[in-house]
């Protein structure tokens, strides 16, 4: 079963519109982090935003801020004011339990275009 | 900080021969590392954790001989495509873990294998 489904092939966006980036996943874990990662066309992985799953509030960087719903098992990038350089793939990732392991595990990632 | 760079970015080699890719940590100190091989259009796939001063642990499924690592110091580790044939070809992206921030994986900015 896939753990991270991130249910958005591709995405279009018109310059400076939010948008928002969808992730569900699935653990039976207590315990784990849920991470936002964009790649570009050069292929390089950005780390944008972390969520705890003991955090309460929801994570925000800049303009990225994490949709947390813990009961429905999502958490949803949310990008404010979008940018022409925000065009990229953006993966969502889990890092389950307390394992000191820190594997993440990919979603299939979202294709974003930025219209001008 | 958390800069994480590969070498090389990107090699062509011939069917047979062996292709080492180089990643480091440049301005921390990494204990675990990850290597992450990624085809056109799909996501990351773990291939291995590694760890400083000890064997790499292998996702299942990698040939531990044919991807052979080798994690010698806390701002290095080595993966090695030994017999390297075309259907090894594809990105290969490295991260490791920042010891303030274990949350946390910084990516390297990949290299790009063809094996012709």
């Amino acid at each position: 079963a896939q753990k991270i489904t991130q249910t958005q092939p591709g995405m279009f966006v018109q310059e400076k519109e939010a948008v928002t980036l969808d992730c569900t996943y699935d653990t039976s874990d207590q315990s784990y982090g849920l991470f936002w990662y964009k790649q570009p066309s050069s292929g390089e992985m950005i780390f944008l935003i972390y969520q705890g799953s003991y955090d309460e509030q929801n994570a925000t960087e800049g303009r990225y801020s994490l949709n947390f719903q813990k009961a429905r098992k999502s958490a949803n990038l949310v990008i404010s004011a979008s940018q022409l350089g925000d065009s990229a793939m953006y993966f969502c990732a889990m890092r389950e339990g307390e394992d000191s392991s820190y594997k993440l595990i990919f979603g299939s990632g979202t294709r974003l275009l930025v219209r001008p | 900080g958390a800069v994480v760079s590969q070498h090389p970015s990107r090699v062509i080699c011939k069917s047979g021969t062996s292709v080492k890719i180089e990643c480091r940590s440049l301005d921390f100190q990494a204990t675990t590392m990850f290597w992450y091989r990624q085809f056109p259009k799909q996501s990351l796939m773990l291939m291995a954790t590694s760890n400083e001063g000890s064997k790499a642990t292998y996702e299942q499924g990698v040939e531990k001989d044919k991807f052979l690592i080798n994690h010698a110091s806390l701002t290095l580790s080595t993966l090695t495509v030994t017999s390297a044939h075309p259907e090894d070809s594809s990105f290969y992206i490295c991260s490791a873990v920042a010891g303030w921030n274990q949350e946390t994986q910084y990516f390297g900015p990949g290299t790009r294998l063809l094996v012709l």
